[in-house]
């Protein structure tokens, strides 16, 4: 069964350093999510990606955050400037034009 | 805004013990509720998708029922292989899952 494939598992990184989180989602979907979730918190939604471009965002997503889909099968989340709240597992998402997300296994981001 | 609420926050069951949880939503046009499992570490796994009130979705162990307000998840004679979160989510329109906060089951042997 296609599943959605996310790398790293985990990424530590320095506060105020980039990180670039990477997903590959599910071949004929076509919508694409960030979602992350803190531990022992909600998952939150962050952004959507639609039609090569952002459909809808959250208050969360905020100019540290882009979203990137550089070529036909790769979705990328990027941080520009990392914060300690940032520290969370990040998961990817795709969907069909209705119907369930399906989910990758999460990147956990430390920031140190 | 979109709102989840799932109850309990925690269920412990002996196996075989069947139980359900619950998960209310306030939704400006339901779009779809989806149940999802979670374990340690793992990204949601899909279980179901409701769209109307009235409708029933079975896999093995598990039913989902869905009202105009709600919606639950019986665990029949559950096993320790049911221990999992079960999260909620809705949809309202096209782009995003509002997500509750989950309700973590332990099923003891």
């Amino acid at each position: 069964e296609p599943e959605v494939t996310q790398t790293p598992s985990h990424q530590v990184t320095q506060m105020g350093q980039e990180v670039i989180l990477r997903c590959v989602p599910i071949s004929n979907h076509l919508y694409f999510y960030w979602y992350r979730q803190i531990l022992g918190q909600k998952v939150e939604f962050l952004v959507s990606f639609y039609n090569n471009e952002i459909s809808e965002k959250s208050e969360i997503f905020d100019d540290q955050f882009s979203v990137e889909r550089p070529d036909g099968s790769n979705f990328t989340l990027k941080i520009r400037s990392t914060k300690l709240e940032d520290s969370a597992m990040y998961f990817c998402a795709s969907s069909p034009l209705s119907g369930p997300l399906h989910f990758g296994n999460g990147t956990r981001l430390t920031v140190t | 805004e979109d709102q989840v609420t799932q109850s309990p926050e925690a269920l412990r069951l002996q196996e075989g013990e069947s139980s359900s949880l619950n998960c209310s939503y306030t939704v400006s046009g339901l779009r779809g509720l989806f149940w999802y499992r979670q374990d340690p570490g793992k990204g949601p796994e899909f279980l179901f998708t409701l769209y109307s009130a009235g409708e029933e979705k079975e896999k093995e162990r598990l039913k989902a029922t869905l009202t105009k307000k709600e919606s639950f998840l019986h665990i029949t004679a559950p096993k320790p292989e049911d221990s999992a979160t079960y999260l909620c989510a809705v949809r309202s329109n096209d782009y995003k899952l509002s997500f509750g906060a989950g309700t973590t089951v332990t099923v003891r042997a």
